[in-house]
């Protein structure tokens, strides 16, 4: 069956300049994560989507991030005015009722 | 300050002995947890978990045990194989407080044929 997708694989981007990253979770799981990873770190929670309640936004590092998931489904990690620090693996995770999660490959991120 | 804690950032271990990873937390409103493992260019994938109405949870060669008291967790691989190296991240929850799982910070075990 259809894992976690995440897209694109790898972004290499500017300074300053906008990016999205995609993530399609597996169907019917009603929690969506996402996470990053720099190089050398562990995990760090950025947001988490549950069914239709109000995301739980309390990892994001700055108000630069924002996330949406349009129709309890499909999510999308945007980064404004990226800075070098933005640089990692973002990953995305789904999952179902409070089983564990099932992750995506990630979207490794390069700002210039 | 870091509610998920593995101090031992990497481990290495002979093939065929045992590997014992350890975890620690803080919050005791945690009440699952899990462990995971990672291969580079790749995402984490689950690997056993473990609730805190129990001790011990087996799954083949992956062993988990709880010690609530000590606030403790550990993970035995017996016997390791070469495949078994790959960064290996614990992470917990309280299902009182939500789904927002809280990872460590990872351990890096290295198997040695």
């Amino acid at each position: 069956g259809a894992g976690v997708s995440q897209s694109p694989s790898n972004k290499v981007t500017e300074k300053g300049k906008d990016v999205e990253l995609r993530c399609d979770p597996i169907s019917g799981h009603t929690a969506l994560y996402w996470y990053r990873q720099s190089l050398g770190q562990g995990l760090e929670f950025l947001i988490y989507f549950q069914g239709n309640s109000a995301p739980d936004k309390s990892g994001l590092p700055s108000d630069r991030f924002s996330a949406e998931r349009t129709g309890g489904s499909v999510s999308t990690l945007t980064i404004q005015r990226t800075q070098q620090e933005d640089s990692a693996v973002y990953l995305c995770a789904s999952n179902y009722a409070y089983n564990e999660q099932f992750f995506g490959p990630g979207t490794r991120l390069t700002v210039l | 300050d870091q509610q998920v804690k593995q101090n031992s950032p990497s481990l290495s271990v002979q093939e065929g002995r045992i590997s014992i990873l350890n975890c620690d937390y803080t919050n005791s409103m945690f009440d699952y947890f899990l462990w995971y493992k990672k291969y580079p260019a790749e995402g984490p994938t689950f690997l056993i978990s473990i609730s805190s109405i129990k001790d011990k949870n087996e799954d083949g060669r992956f062993t988990v045990f709880l010690n609530k008291s000590a606030k403790h967790l550990s993970l035995h691989i017996v016997p390791s194989q070469p495949g078994d190296s790959a960064v290996y991240f614990c992470a917990a929850s309280a299902k009182n407080y939500g789904q927002n799982f809280v990872f460590g910070p990872g351990t890096r075990l290295s198997v040695l044929p």
